[in-house]
């Protein structure tokens, strides 16, 4: 069935570091995938996606990257401050208006 | 600020009971979308109306339903409640009915005691 798997559950970083997550998704028929951080008490806020005729796509410190034969997606947070720390979440769709997500990764960002 | 609302904020109700959740979508979305987010579950996708009509259901109880009005707002309506439909209730909206570019609300909290 549809699942999107996320690794990993938790991640600790000192300031300044990079943090990657990654995700992979079963149903071949995705096509976009967003990332959404959630702030304690808030709902999640979209921070970037790509599309699934995209490889790369790149917005300031915050980089998505898609493998669609391995059907891989990560996302990479570059010089990370303590604003960063938050539960990030992938999702899968394929365009029918559903958003699979993944089960989150608590990010704390150590300054 | 995402633009979409969702009122109230916090529901506390006892089982066995029924209650209605509201949101006004971001505007110029015609889409809506419901989701629950609980501890165990994560993110799970109920159901989506475009312009009105039904355009997608996930694994949402019979005891839940939905509708989207004229003025775009939507409701969510939680029957016969159970302990373990405590959780928050989102509600996302976008421009078209793909489900890309959604954005949410702050989301609901309901508690059932």
């Amino acid at each position: 069935g549809e699942n999107v798997e996320q690794h990993p559950s938790t991640l600790s970083v000192q300031e300044g570091d990079s943090a990657v997550i990654k995700c992979t998704y079963s149903d071949s028929a995705s096509n976009y995938f967003p990332w959404y951080k959630q702030e304690l008490g808030k709902g999640p806020q979209l921070i970037i996606d790509i599309r699934s005729n995209v490889g790369e796509k790149k917005d300031q410190r915050i980089a998505v990257t898609l493998n669609k034969t391995a059907k891989h997606f990560s996302l990479h947070i570059t010089e990370t401050q303590p604003e960063d720390s938050a539960v990030y979440f992938c999702a899968a769709s394929p365009n029918t208006g559903k958003l699979i997500f993944g089960q989150g990764t608590t990010l704390q960002v150590k300054p | 600020d995402s633009g979409v609302t969702q009122t109230p904020k916090h529901l506390i109700t006892a089982t066995g009971q029924r209650v209605t959740l509201r949101c006004s979508p971001r505007s110029g979305d015609l889409s809506v979308y419901w989701y629950q987010q609980s501890l165990d579950q994560g993110l799970q996708f109920l159901i989506q109306y475009y312009n009105g009509e039904e355009r997608a259901k996930g694994n949402i109880l019979e005891r839940f339903s939905a509708q989207q009005f004229p003025d775009l707002h939507s409701e969510l309506n939680l029957s016969s409640l159970e302990l373990g439909d405590s959780a928050l209730y989102f509600c996302a909206s976008s421009v078209g009915p793909g489900g890309t570019e959604a954005f949410f609300g702050q989301g609901t909290r309901l508690t059932v005691v």
